[in-house]
């Protein structure tokens, strides 16, 4: 079965935080992607970053980071230096084939 | 510099009458895609197009149609509106039907049903 669980709802911190959010996924496939969106109070979901299983390497791309693990089965997001900007409800995304499966979101609060 | 552009972000429609929620895309992408995403819930699948070919949710309910009449436009047609079909819909692209390829989201439709 293909599942993604990303356990915590509902985050909140304060400007300038460092913040990290969860994901663990589930799959047999050997290959496979793993996304991450934004979704912002405006609804469009902003895609941030993809992945593939063969690459193991963490990614860095400004305040933005992921920690990939395959042993783990986890695809963390850290945020440095959290802004108001930030504050959306991000989700984890693993690709099966043609279809995004989607775990359940967290919402970041960023208070000034 | 809109990519995928969706129609209204806003509909209010009454229970019972049908509403069609429309989607375009500048991407030139072969597969376009229609999720539901009610409140606080992750976005379901409802259908999507790969070209001419429509490919259904098997559960998603026959109240939801799709029509795809030319490569950068997709309509979402609910044709007896419930409480329940009060959602954010979103629609979306990838260049093709593949793992690896990245969707891409509209800002969304968000629908009232009265």
């Amino acid at each position: 079965a293909q599942k993604v669980t990303q356990a915590q709802t509902e985050i909140s911190v304060v400007e300038k935080e460092d913040v990290t959010l969860d994901c663990v996924y589930e799959t047999r496939d050997t290959t496979y992607y793993l996304f991450w969106y934004k979704q912002p109070p405006s609804g469009e979901l902003v895609f941030l970053i993809r992945r593939n299983s063969f690459d193991e390497q963490n990614e860095i791309s400004g305040r933005y980071s992921w920690n990939f693990q395959k042993s783990t089965s986890s695809f963390n997001f850290t945020i440095t230096a959290s802004q108001v900007v930030d504050s959306a409800v991000y989700f984890c995304a693993l690709s099966n084939t043609d279809k995004l499966i989607f775990g359940t979101g967290t919402r970041l609060q960023v208070f000034p | 510099d809109a990519m995928v552009i969706q129609n209204p972000r806003y509909q209010v429609t009454q229970f019972g009458k049908p509403v069609t929620l429309s989607c375009s895309q500048t991407l030139n992408h072969n597969v376009m895609y229609w999720y539901q995403q009610k409140s606080s819930q992750a976005p379901k699948l409802l259908f999507h197009y790969y070209d001419k070919d429509f490919n259904n949710e098997a559960d998603t309910p026959d109240n939801f149609q799709s029509r795809r009449p030319n490569t950068s436009f997709c309509f979402l047609d609910i044709r007896s509106p419930g409480l329940g079909d009060a959602a954010m819909y979103l629609c979306a692209t990838s260049r093709e039907r593949v793992q690896t390829d990245t969707q891409y989201f509209g800002p969304g439709t968000r629908l009232t049903v009265l």
